[in-house]
């Protein structure tokens, strides 16, 4: 049958603007996770990180935040910049058995950033 | 310190041919995990190679394989390539499992 591409999510900010990516994981096991951006013809470059045990953690101009109650993360990005255009991808890492240390990646998100 | 690379960048192949692709980690990482990303099905793993053992496999047919060498070096190999095998192949080093994976640039390859 005819495949479906992914219909990836987009946001549209204006330089100056916060945004804010989010990102719904499937399993409640997952005790570690990513989020990643890339940027055309480049690999996925690591953003920030959090741990289950955690609700947020901030570094440069971004912020997690993690719900496991609803199994929600999003990605708060301050003060967003032209070169903050690419696609967003949040990860979830396994826990153990043969999931651990495996990425499950969600679709993705693209950020266009408005001069 | 280098990142990951990935040889070749870009390659087209035909149906029913077989392909090679190869990644260097980052020196003194043992961890080497492919993934797959396409349009329509986004970033998919494949499988972890950790010490010349493969740790993980993802849901992918047996054509899907791969190997590292004792220097951590590691290759993935297609065989009898699928108009749905296009892709870009991404490879990402950490120290061992379950540590930051850090991506290469990735092979796009294209089957005709």
């Amino acid at each position: 049958g005819e495949s479906v591409g992914l219909h990836l999510p987009t946001l549209s900010v204006q330089e100056g603007d916060n945004s804010i990516i989010n990102c719904a994981y499937s399993n409640s096991a997952s005790d570690y996770f990513i989020w990643y951006k890339q940027e055309s013809g480049k690999g996925p470059q690591f953003i920030i990180d959090i741990r289950s045990n955690m609700d947020k953690r901030q570094g440069q101009r971004v912020t997690v935040l993690l719900n496991k109650t609803v199994k929600h993360l999003s990605l708060q990005i301050a003060a967003t910049q032209p070169g903050d255009s690419a696609v967003y991808f949040c990860a979830e890492k396994g826990a153990g058995g043969t999931s651990y240390g495996k990425l499950t990646f969600g679709q993705g998100t693209i950020l266009t950033v408005h001069p | 310190k280098a990142g990951v690379t990935q040889t070749p960048r870009y390659l087209i192949k035909t149906r029913g041919q077989q392909v090679t692709l190869s990644c260097s980690p980052i020196s003194g990482h043992r961890s080497v995990s492919w993934y797959q990303q396409t349009p329509g099905q986004g970033l998919q793993f494949l499988f972890e190679y950790f010490s010349e053992t493969q740790r993980n496999k993802g849901n992918f047919p047996g054509r899907f394989s791969g190997r590292q060498f004792s220097n951590s070096r590691s290759e993935m190999n297609v065989s009898t390539l699928e108009l749905g095998d296009s892709a870009l192949y991404l490879c990402a080093s950490s120290w061992t499992t379950g540590n930051e994976q850090f991506f290469g640039p990735g092979t796009r390859l294209t089957v005709l």
